[in-house]
């Protein structure tokens, strides 16, 4: 089946600075990659959806300016936390579907666990 | 507005019993439909899907889920569970168009010996 790596796998970083998160589509092109987000024992939510080439949509009550994605390319995503808070401390879950999917299946990454101190 | 209900939040079954997991969604149409499975600080690994056809779907394993269209349920089964079974479980929905994916909240599966 088609994979969805995520890097960095968990991130601990400083109240105050910006991180970046990565998700590659490593053997298929994803026109389209989701970001979500899980507090613990909870399910996911939904934060904005990426197409390549273009700017993302939030979902309402996302910040845009908070959470930056960029889809440059068919394989990657990027997610950057800026002037991260304890807040966002959270796991961050990415999804793409791949060209020509017409049938909605999601392929996930693994996450990544982000703690700000 | 669309929704996916998951009425269980953790379920208790012990080691080869019968598993039923249950899904209802809230959607004017017939939506694509999932199980998900994820391990503890994973990711989400697709169980099975239903697009159309047969009400019937198998998945790996072992797992079979139900779409009952009358009911606008979408139940997990399994005959017998292991303890690798042991996992959070979520029902989701994707939504025709723009193929976004609403989530149920989840139901935890304990396993017990």
């Amino acid at each position: 089946g088609a994979v969805v790596s995520q890097h960095p796998s968990w991130v601990i970083c400083k109240s105050g600075t910006s991180v970046k998160i990565e998700c590659r589509s490593l053997d298929f092109q994803a026109t389209t990659m989701f970001w979500y987000r899980q507090f613990p024992k909870q399910s996911l939510m939904l934060m904005a959806t990426s197409n390549e080439g273009s700017k993302a949509t939030y979902e309402q009550g996302v910040e845009k300016d908070k959470f930056l994605i960029n889809h440059a390319s068919l394989t990657l995503s990027t997610l950057t936390v800026t002037s991260a808070h304890p807040e966002d401390s959270s796991f961050y879950i990415c999804s793409a579907r791949g060209r020509g999917g017409n049938t909605g299946e999601l392929f996930f990454g693994e996450g990544s666990r982000l703690t700000v101190l | 507005a669309q929704s996916v209900t998951q009425p269980d939040i953790h379920i208790t079954v012990s080691e080869g019993a019968s598993l039923e997991l249950r899904c209802n969604y809230s959607y004017g149409a017939t939506p694509y439909l999932f199980w998900y499975v994820q391990s503890p600080g994973q990711g989400l690994q697709l169980l099975l899907k239903y697009f159309s056809g047969d009400t019937l779907v198998q998945g790996i394993k072992g797992f079979e889920a139900e779409f009952k269209r009358s009911q606008s349920s979408f139940n997990l089964r399994k005959p017998s569970v292991h303890w690798s079974d042991a996992a959070e479980y979520f029902c989701a929905v994707a939504l025709t168009g723009g193929f976004k994916t609403i989530f149920g909240a989840g139901t935890r599966l304990f396993v017990k010996a």
